[in-house]
């Protein structure tokens, strides 16, 4: 089993629609979530931290749910500039230092 | 701020020469980190760092690759020989001990 998972997708909706990807982590002692989003041919950025009792920015909202392990994005009113790749990013270790793991991403694409 | 710098940004070598990867990750930050990108293998963690001592390089693919951090500001990964499979962009990423972490805009490598 991987140790971060996510649905490759792609998922293709339209402009205003509502979207949701879900992520699983294998470590329970994980500490630390994040989501970034990867543009063709630049490298990650930090689209939102996830906390404890989720959190939200602008049209962004960010859930952790420690029991099933899984973190989610929900991203409302999809704009076509929000077709990216988003990767579901969490820190293995229970001091919440060291590596981060990195999911392989899923594929958002927002058509007219 | 400056974030992680990168350099050369973009590398054309033939098989079997040497290539070197620089890395100036954010100041201030303890670990640093190496990762390489393909199509096909997706975002794979090569080396991290933490003040200058590399914590793991079990994703290092074989001998042929070596990653140094002589001080806190400045690192590089270094392939000898290169070889046509190592054609990827080469991310160097740093973070705090707690929080995201930070990617420079990536080296890309083509090995003919």
């Amino acid at each position: 089993r991987k140790e971060v998972e996510q649905d490759p997708g792609p998922f293709n909706v339209p402009e205003g629609a509502t979207v949701a990807f879900n992520c699983t982590y294998s470590n329970s002692a994980s500490q630390s979530f994040f989501w970034y989003r990867q543009d063709c041919r630049k490298e990650p950025k930090l689209l939102m931290s996830v906390y404890s009792s989720g959190n939200e920015d602008g049209r962004f909202t960010a859930q952790l749910n420690r029991a099933s392990q899984y973190i989610s994005l929900l991203i409302r009113d999809s704009k076509l500039s929000d077709s990216a790749t988003y990767l579901c990013v969490v820190n293995m270790k229970t001091s919440n230092t060291g590596k981060l793991i990195f999911g392989q991403g899923t594929t958002l694409q927002v058509k007219p | 701020d400056a974030g992680v710098i990168q350099s050369p940004r973009h590398e054309v070598t033939e098989m079997g020469q040497e290539v070197t990867l620089r890395c100036k990750p954010i100041s201030g930050h303890d670990y640093l980190f190496w990762y390489r990108q393909t199509m096909m293998r997706g975002l794979e963690l090569l080396i991290y760092f933490n003040n200058n001592v590399p914590i793991d390089d079990s994703g290092m693919p074989e001998d042929r690759f070596s990653a140094k951090m002589p001080n806190a500001s400045f690192s590089t990964l270094k392939i000898q020989p290169s070889e046509p499979r190592d054609s990827a962009v080469y991310f160097c990423a740093s973070r705090f001990p707690t929080g995201p972490i930070y990617f420079g805009e990536g080296s890309w490598l083509t090995v003919v």
